[in-house]
């Protein structure tokens, strides 16, 4: 079974600029989670779509956004970057919340270069 | 509001020895408590998630984790270290009606021959 995909991987962007990111899930799975990563700050949780609907979100501003499509793909979109949006941008896909087998799968990642 | 707080930025083990790895959340209990791990130069992986339906979890790779709500603890465990358990280790929480996942700074795991 295919993995998690996420495009592009590399991305270099200027101050104010917007930027759309993908992630395909596992078949089958219909959650997508997107989480950022700086040296900084270290891991954080961005949002979570389940049935194109997002379930949880974390503390981001509205500069960050996301959706995800009737075959489960999802985007998350950055709106007026800033310096401090340069990160690692992990996607990840799993099996319905809640379940007692759960399983969870993240892609490489998009690292963003915002100058 | 919730926080994570992983004892040990940097613990070392030999190989064969105990891993403990600790983490503490802070308030009310979460309805799930998560442990990653990130390899160096790869991606995270899903180590186990607690779910209320038993409190010692277990998870790949040989690892488990006891949640104790009476010490607000979900420490991870392995019996026997391997050279290849060396990577970062996140423990994670999830709070409030958005479901919030706080993470923890992460703890660097060294296995010593």
């Amino acid at each position: 079974k295919a993995g998690v995909t996420q495009t592009p991987r590399y991305l270099i962007k200027t101050r104010g600029q917007q930027v759309t990111l993908s992630c395909s899930p596992i078949s089958g799975h219909r959650s997508v989670s997107w989480y950022q990563q700086t040296p900084g700050q270290g891991l954080q949780f961005l949002f979570e779509y389940f049935s194109e609907t997002q379930r949880n979100k974390g503390n981001f501003p509205g500069r960050f956004s996301g959706r995800q499509f009737s075959n489960s793909r999802s985007e998350m979109n950055v709106s007026t970057l800033e310096l401090g949006d340069s990160a690692l941008y992990l996607c990840a896909s799993s099996s319905e919340p809640g379940l007692q087998y759960y399983e969870q799968y993240f892609g490489p990642g998009t690292r963003l270069t915002v100058t | 509001a919730q926080s994570v707080t992983q004892l040990g930025s940097h613990v070392s083990v030999s190989e064969g020895a105990l891993v403990l790895l600790r983490c503490n959340y802070s308030s009310s209990v979460p309805p799930y408590l998560f442990w990653y791990v990130q390899y160096p130069n790869q991606g995270l992986q899903l180590l186990l998630k607690y779910t209320s339906a038993a409190t010692l979890v277990k998870g790949i790779n040989g690892f488990e984790a006891e949640f104790k709500k009476s010490e607000t603890s979900f420490h991870l465990t392995k019996p026997s270290a391997h050279m290849s358990d060396a990577a970062e280790y996140f423990c994670a929480v999830e709070e409030g009606s958005q479901g919030n996942l706080i993470f923890g700074k992460g703890t660097k795991l060294s296995v010593k021959p």
